[in-house]
């Protein structure tokens, strides 16, 4: 079974753009999360996709937003990065029936902003 | 609510030598537990899981972990260190009840070098 895939690896964007970043999740997979890594912050929970729907979201401002498609791949979208963006991003995918479901990570993408 | 606490940001040990690595946690309620592994400019890999079924779980590559709800503690074990083990190391705990939305609580980590 392929595992989680994020798209693109690698992005190098400057203040004020807005990107978009693009993860597929595991076949049959119905849920799909955003993580944030930073060295200061550690890893932050964005938001969880389940069945189309935002189920859950962490604290981040609203400039980071998402969707998740009828196929359950999902994308997160940045507006007006700042350079604090600047970040390695994880998706993970899982069934989505608990909250003790395991989740599995894609390679991430990472971002930087300039 | 829910949260880790890693107790070591960094452990160094011998190749060969045991592992151990400290995580305590608190849930308001009956938490699913895991251990996760991340290499250097990679994902995070699971290691192992606690569900409810063994307070022992018994993970990949020889790693193993112990629930033990009197202390909220869930270490991660190796009877012996490899220098592949070398990596970022996350204990997360999450709300297992059916039907909660999927979110996983991260701790800081801990790096765990191994040396010759």
């Amino acid at each position: 079974k392929a595992g989680v895939t994020q798209t693109p690896r690698y992005l190098i964007k400057t203040r004020g753009q807005q990107v978009t970043l693009s993860c597929s999740p595991i076949s049959g997979h119905r849920s799909v999360s955003w993580y944030q890594q930073t060295p200061g912050q550690g890893l932050q929970f964005l938001f969880e996709y389940f069945s189309e729907t935002q189920r859950n979201k962490g604290n981040f401002p609203g400039r980071f937003s998402g969707r998740q498609f009828s196929n359950s791949r999902s994308e997160m979208n940045v507006s007006t990065l700042e350079l604090g963006d600047s970040a390695l991003y994880l998706c993970a995918s899982g069934p989505g029936t608990s909250g003790g479901d395991t989740q599995y990570f894609g390679p991430g993408t990472r971002l930087t902003v300039l | 609510a829910q949260s880790v606490t890693q107790l070591d940001s960094h452990v160094s040990v011998s190749e060969g030598t045991p592992v151990l690595l400290r995580c305590n946690y608190s849930s308001s309620y009956s938490p699913s537990l895991f251990w996760y592994v991340q290499h250097p400019n990679k994902g995070l890999q699971l290691l192992l899981k606690y569900t409810s079924a063994a307070t022992l779980v018994k993970g990949i590559n020889g790693f193993e972990a112990e629930f033990k709800k009197s202390e909220t503690s869930f270490h991660l074990t190796k009877p012996s260190a490899h220098m592949s083990d070398a990596a970022e190391y996350f204990c997360v705990v999450s709300d297992r009840r059916t039907g909660t939305a999927s979110k996983l609580t991260f701790g800081t980590g801990t790096r765990l070098q191994v040396t010759l």
